[in-house]
């Protein structure tokens, strides 16, 4: 079974700063998700990537396969980027997915 | 509009009365799968479907089943409902064969009394 780790689990920034999320996990993968929930709110996929970086717009992830380290950075941070980000592992079997518990990330103006 | 539709959105129950949350899709997607989030727990993968009349277990199928009898539809069936399965569901639906994000329903908050 897959372990799939985030880091940390809260998070507090000031509006402007840039931001890390770090997710960890303990087997081969197919494809890396993130996904962002905000407050009483549905899911959203913002990446999926199964190898080097993604960027759109003020966000950015990356993915490590040998060190089974991703990152997503957050730059030029906004209150609006308050949500909770989700990483999650899809097995080489592609259909099952394992989740991180999420990181809360509030950013204050 | 491309969307994941799930019913109903809230669902207060009894004990061991049967019910079904249903999902569809209108875009044609191949993979679809169910998820609960509770706190502290994350989101966990109850079930998933490649294709039609394909179906496979995630990481908590225990007191659930469903069926994919048509590409568009996925429902959830809890058949005796226990104060445990309260939880917030989640249906999603992606293409398969390449890197495609998922498409995730609204949610289904579930409380079993």
């Amino acid at each position: 079974k897959n372990e799939v780790e985030q880091s940390p689990q809260n998070l507090t920034a000031q509006e402007g700063e840039f931001i890390t999320i770090n997710c960890s996990y303990s087997v081969g993968i197919s494809a890396l998700h993130w996904l962002q929930q905000h407050p009483g709110g549905g899911i959203v996929s913002l990446f999926m990537l199964s190898s080097g970086k993604k960027k759109h717009g003020r966000l950015i992830a990356t993915i490590n396969i040998q060190e089974k380290h991703s990152s997503l950075h957050i730059t030029a941070s906004h209150p609006r980027d308050s949500a909770v980000y989700i990483c999650g592992a899809g097995g080489t079997s592609y259909g099952k997915l394992t989740f991180g518990q999420g990181t809360i990330l509030t950013v204050h103006p | 509009e491309a969307q994941v539709t799930q019913n109903p959105r809230y669902l207060i129950t009894v004990t061991g009365k049967k019910l079904t949350v249903t999902c569809s899709q209108n875009m044609n997607h191949e993979y679809m799968s169910w998820y609960r989030q509770d706190p502290g727990l994350g989101l966990r993968q109850i079930y998933y479907s490649m294709n039609v009349e394909a179906t496979d277990k995630g990481d908590v199928p225990e007191g659930y089943k469903v069926s994919r009898k048509e590409k568009r539809n996925f429902p959830l069936i809890l058949e005796s409902p226990s104060p445990n399965q309260t939880s917030l569901y989640f249906c999603a639906s992606s293409q398969t064969g390449k890197l495609a994000p998922l498409h995730f329903g609204n949610g289904t908050r579930l409380t079993v009394t």
